[in-house]
Order: structure tokens, then sequence, then C-alpha cells
């Protein structure tokens, strides 16, 4: 069973870069058809989709956050990363990581989650 | 980006009495291989949300058959036949065709 745990701050200053990354066990991130991805969830709101990394390294963004978000993969440890860039109040979240199965399309695995507060 | 509305997005449901969402999509979620890219989640309190059913009608893994996905196009339901106390939480619908993925604003299921 693929395990997945986000770590990183919990307290990010306005302006500066969300850095977070989810290491996997149970399955590895190199392989084929899943999609390793980033969530995030404000105070009392819904789920919204940030971008996903594949085994190959393709990526694919939100766009109505494209221009401040990078995801990246470190396979020699089993782990993929998320930079948001030039945070605001806005950001603040429970940001998740997850693995949406290539087979099923269904976000089979998904981490506890981890709380982002942006604040000076 | 396709936009997903859920309905209701309360319910308040005795033990042993069936329950059913609404999810509508702004297009069609039907994928050139006839399966439809809709999936449902519960979020239960304090958990992260987990996998219900996945192509709009397929039961993931470990899920109780009393939960249940049907539909087509841009209509969607699901039923769950007899609701137990553990179904507490809110359950979202989430399509998966086109980027970005988008998911419904929630309805928050709670027992009498």
């Amino acid at each position: 069973q693929v395990q997945l745990q986000e770590s990183g701050p919990g307290l990010v200053k306005p302006s500066q870069t969300l850095s977070l990354t989810c290491t996997v066990s149970g399955g590895s991130i190199t392989r084929g058809p899943d999609y390793w991805t980033w969530l995030r969830q404000p105070a009392g709101k819904g789920l919204e989709w940030i971008g996903r990394i594949i085994a190959s390294g393709g990526t694919n963004y939100n766009p109505s956050l494209k221009s401040r978000v990078t995801i990246s993969k470190d396979t020699s440890k089993n782990e993929f990363s998320l930079k948001l860039s030039s945070v605001t109040a806005a950001d603040t979240a429970v940001y998740y990581c997850a693995r949406r199965s290539g087979s099923t399309l269904g976000f089979e695995s998904w981490g506890q989650g981890t709380l982002v507060t942006v604040s000076s | 980006d396709i936009v997903m509305t859920q309905s209701p997005l309360s319910l308040s449901v005795t033990p042993g009495e069936p329950a059913s969402i609404s999810c509508r999509s702004s297009q069609s979620l039907l994928r050139s291989n006839g399966a439809h890219s809709l999936g449902w989640y519960v979020q239960k309190p304090g958990q992260s949300p987990q996998l219900l059913i996945y192509l709009g009608s397929n039961r993931a893994s470990g899920v109780p058959d009393r939960f249940s996905g049907s539909g087509s196009g841009t209509d969607f339901t699901l039923k769950i036949s007899r609701v137990e106390a553990e179904d507490v939480g809110v359950y979202y619908c989430m399509q998966g065709l086109q980027s970005p993925l988008t998911f419904g604003q929630g309805t928050k299921v709670e027992i009498k």
C-alpha cells in the first residue's frame, strides 16, 4: 500500500516561497502511469488541484497558480516537491500530496495533509 | 475550467435511511473509451479525503457496497443505500477529464 507524507515549514512569510516535500513509501514515483499530485484546502473550504508530476518528469499546473508553482521530483529519495512563490495570506491552507492512479484515475492514496500559514 | 456543482450542500439523514447527492458538470465528462471521468470522495472529520467511486460508477477498494455511483454526460449521483453513523463527512465530486481537475463545493452529511 502506497503511503505519502508531507513535510515542510508550517509558517511562511508573505512574498516568500512555500516549499513542501512529499515522501512516498510502499511504491515508486517512477511507476509508469501514476500522477503525483499536490492539492490544497483552505480552512472550511473545498479542494483545489495545484498540479502534478509524472514518472517522466512531465508536469501540469493549475493555470490559476501556474506562474508561481514548480513541482519537481527526486527519484533517488522517492520524493516529490512543491514550490509556490510570492505567497500571500490567500495561500494559507492545508496542503495534501496524493497519488492519482493512472488506471482508475482516482486519488487512491493521500498524505495526512500539512497546514501552511502565510503570516509575518 | 469545468465547473462542478453539487446539491444539496448539506444533508441530515436518519441512520438506516437512504441518501443521495447530485453532481452536475459544466460539460460532458465522457471519455473516448466510454467511461466518465468522475470520482466521488468523502472527507471524514479531521481526515484526508478518501476515494469512494471512480470512473463514475466503480467502487474503490474496500468501499462498502451501500455506496453506488451512477450517471452520464453531465449529471451524476452518489447514493448511500442505508446511511450509517460512520458516513458522516463532506462528500465531493471531482472531474478528471480536463486540466485543471476541479471539485464540487462539497455536501456535508450529518446524522439526525
